[in-house]
């Protein structure tokens, strides 16, 4: 499978815990993206890289959260001290000029509950 | 205002109807258009692109209107397969960026 992977696609974790979750994009693609989708809603945008720079983040995306993509590959969204307010699909996408512009593609997601 | 804005729906449709959805957005510099397709409980997938000249791709025709800032999408025949939650996607500033509706969900019936 050449697409985007998340892992884990499920996460459960107590209120106070931290959790990383891994993304890794189409191999091609050297824009990478964070999106946050609760129960009812589109997508929300949280941060984007291209190759290993931070280009873009969200007042969504409040100091308890973090990404990093240190090698321009693969990257972690870390959340510490999870809230239950933080329970929610964490999506992944990642883009390439196809055609006229830029598309993204995104992965299965990871699950967060926090409890 | 919502950036993007669409019809929550549900839209309950016979098969082989024709339905067609609409969206509008805030921002009038906005570049690039797209619609996503998400079945329950799994990601977006890209179903097509929204170009000025409007687009078709089989049973699938999506227009862009930049002067009323909306966008559509057309369904024809409408398959049981169709079922799902179509999102109304904008890159609202050619930052890659985008900036999805809250969707439109279609429940086709036999």
């Amino acid at each position: 499978d050449t697409g985007v992977s998340q892992n884990p696609r499920h996460k459960i974790t107590k209120r106070g815990q931290n959790v990383t979750f891994r993304c890794d994009p189409i191999s091609e693609h050297n824009r990478l993206y964070w999106y946050r989708q609760t129960l009812g809603q589109g997508p929300e945008f949280l941060t984007y890289f291209q190759n290993e720079a931070q280009l873009e983040k969200s007042r969504l995306l409040s100091d308890r959260f973090s990404a990093e993509r240190p090698k321009g590959s693969f990257s972690t969204l870390e959340i510490q001290r999870t809230e239950q307010g933080d329970s929610a699909m964490y999506l992944c996408a990642s883009s390439g000029r196809e055609r006229r512009q830029e598309t993204q593609y995104f992965g299965p997601g990871t699950r967060l509950l926090v409890l | 205002r919502k950036e993007v804005e669409q019809d929550p729906g549900p839209f309950n449709v016979p098969e082989g109807a024709t339905v067609a959805f609409n969206c509008t957005y805030s921002n009038s510099a906005s570049q690039s258009f797209f619609w996503y397709r998400q079945d329950c409980r799994k990601e977006p997938k890209l179903l097509m692109s929204v170009y000025s000249s409007g687009n078709e791709d089989g049973r699938f025709t999506a227009q862009l209107n930049r002067a009323s800032q909306y966008i559509s999408l057309l369904i024809r025949d409408s398959k049981l397969s169709d079922s799902a939650t179509y999102l109304c996607v904008v890159d609202m500033d050619s930052s890659y960026k985008l900036i999805f509706g809250s969707g439109t969900r279609l429940l086709v019936r036999p």
